[in-house]
């Protein structure tokens, strides 16, 4: 157990649907980063937050959006999906100024039908 | 922008030693990390670099040139689960702390 939790572990859905995910950092880290990867693009950077404000931005679509919460877990909200957002989606979290990276979420499988 | 370039696929033999190559681009650099992943997981962290040099951790020592933009990975006394993804980011300062990953390269161990 890596200590970041995210849930669900998987989700089938249909097209045009609306997904929340959700991950529970390490106990004191500050920052929450989320990743798509599908099997072409390997693991895309989507955005980051730093103790409920957000910090970087990836590759995140207009119909993705996210946010960390007081206790700092974060949520992935996923919109109008289509076929191609199929992918594992991971959540990751660091302490800052760590220099270890950071440490991964088991992921969400999501499945888009 | 960040391009990471890394080998699609390598193979090797239990016992063996596999160099993985890893060059990026990067306007602002700040550390190179590899990870692995085994189908279906999560990565996990496997070293960093900053400075210059080599890295040794067991099995495993990396290595960094800033001037060349190129890092390898090198795994020795390979075991069969050593099978894995491994993959090279670089932490961006565009990108915050974010890791910025490349697409990874898939080593197969045979006996």
């Amino acid at each position: 157990d890596s200590g970041v939790t995210q849930t669900p572990k998987h989700l089938i859905t249909a097209t045009g649907q609306r997904v929340t995910l959700r991950c529970s950092p390490r106990s004191g880290d500050l920052s929450v980063y989320w990743y798509q990867q599908s099997l072409d693009q390997g693991l895309q950077f989507l955005i980051q937050y730093y103790n409920g404000e957000e910090r970087a931005k990836g590759n995140i679509l207009e119909r993705f959006s996210a946010q960390q919460f007081p206790d700092l877990h974060s949520e992935l909200n996923l919109s109008s999906l289509e076929l191609g957002d199929s992918a594992l989606y991971f959540c990751a979290s660091s302490v800052r100024g760590l220099d270890y990276g950071y440490t991964f979420g088991s992921g969400t499988r999501l499945t888009v039908v | 922008g960040q391009n990471i370039d890394q080998p699609t696929e390598m193979t090797a033999t239990e016992g063996a030693i596999v160099q993985i190559n890893c060059t990026y681009q990067t306007s602002g650099f700040n550390g190179l990390f590899w990870y692995q992943q085994h189908a279906g997981e999560a990565p996990t962290f496997l070293s960093y670099n900053v400075l210059d040099g080599l890295e040794e951790k067991g099995r495993f020592s990396s290595f960094l040139s800033r001037s060349k933009g190129y890092s390898y990975l090198l795994l020795k006394e390979l075991q069969m689960k050593d099978s894995a993804s491994y993959l090279c980011a670089v932490r961006d300062g565009q990108a915050g702390t974010a890791l910025i990953f490349g697409k990874g390269t898939t080593l197969s161990v045979s006996s």
